[in-house]
């Protein structure tokens, strides 16, 4: 089955504790990116990646960082989280982002908590 | 970032009734993508769209690709409870490696 996996679902975790996001995806797509998602603002672009060893930086990169060094895995870290980064976070990929058929699948979200 | 206008914000239908969202953008966008997501889960892919005037259906949604290529909107006819949910509208510019997303529309159906 086609999926994109986040883990973990729900974390609370305290001011300044690096964690990580992790993501995978098994279709063999070239494009992954990272969203948050904030009540009123709606999808927000953290960070994506073209390819292995590809990365850029979305809308909203402060205080976060990627890697890509395989094709199906893109962790998101948070190397000192603030309160202001708890949010709803979403891993998708796809394709690309050219042509037709690149339209994106989300993972299931991460609800991350920092106190 | 780019900005996407999606209205209206929310929604409180009867079931039954006929249901239309839209989204505006300030530049050129040659994709749109509709999205539903249910609570705690991730956005699912309804309707994509690539070419300015595309009508597409899927099911009881149809959207349209406008003419401006500023614009899309959602159609959703004869609601049903199943439809709650948040639906954004997703878009990508020309010359852009980034798809942006509406704020979203919350969609509540009352039996």
């Amino acid at each position: 089955e086609a999926q994109v996996t986040q883990n973990p679902r729900y974390l609370i975790t305290v001011t300044g504790k690096k964690l990580t996001v992790t993501c995978s995806q098994n279709m063999n797509h070239e494009y992954m990116s990272w969203y948050r998602q904030d009540p009123g603002l709606g999808l927000r672009q953290i960070y994506y990646s073209m390819n292995v060893e590809v990365t850029d930086k979305g809308d909203v990169p402060e205080g976060y960082k990627v890697s890509r060094k395989e094709k199906r895995n893109f962790p998101l870290i948070l190397e000192s989280p603030s309160p202001n980064q708890t949010s709803l976070y979403f891993c998708a990929s796809s394709r690309g982002p050219w042509g037709m058929n690149t339209e994106a699948f989300f993972g299931q979200g991460t609800r991350l908590t920092v106190v | 970032g780019q900005q996407l206008n999606q209205s209206p914000q929310s929604m409180f239908i009867q079931e039954g009734e006929d249901v239309s969202m839209n989204c505006t953008s300030s530049s050129i966008f040659n994709t749109w993508l509709w999205y539903k997501q249910d609570p705690g889960e991730g956005p699912v892919l309804l309707i994509a769209l690539y070419k300015a005037g595309e009508l597409t259906s899927n099911g009881r949604l149809t959207a349209q690709f406008g003419i401006t290529r500023k614009d899309s909107f959602l159609n959703i006819s004869a609601s049903i409870p199943s439809d709650v949910g948040i639906y954004f509208c997703a878009g990508r510019t020309i010359t852009g490696n980034q798809f942006y997303f509406g704020t979203g529309t919350s969609l509540t159906v009352i039996p």
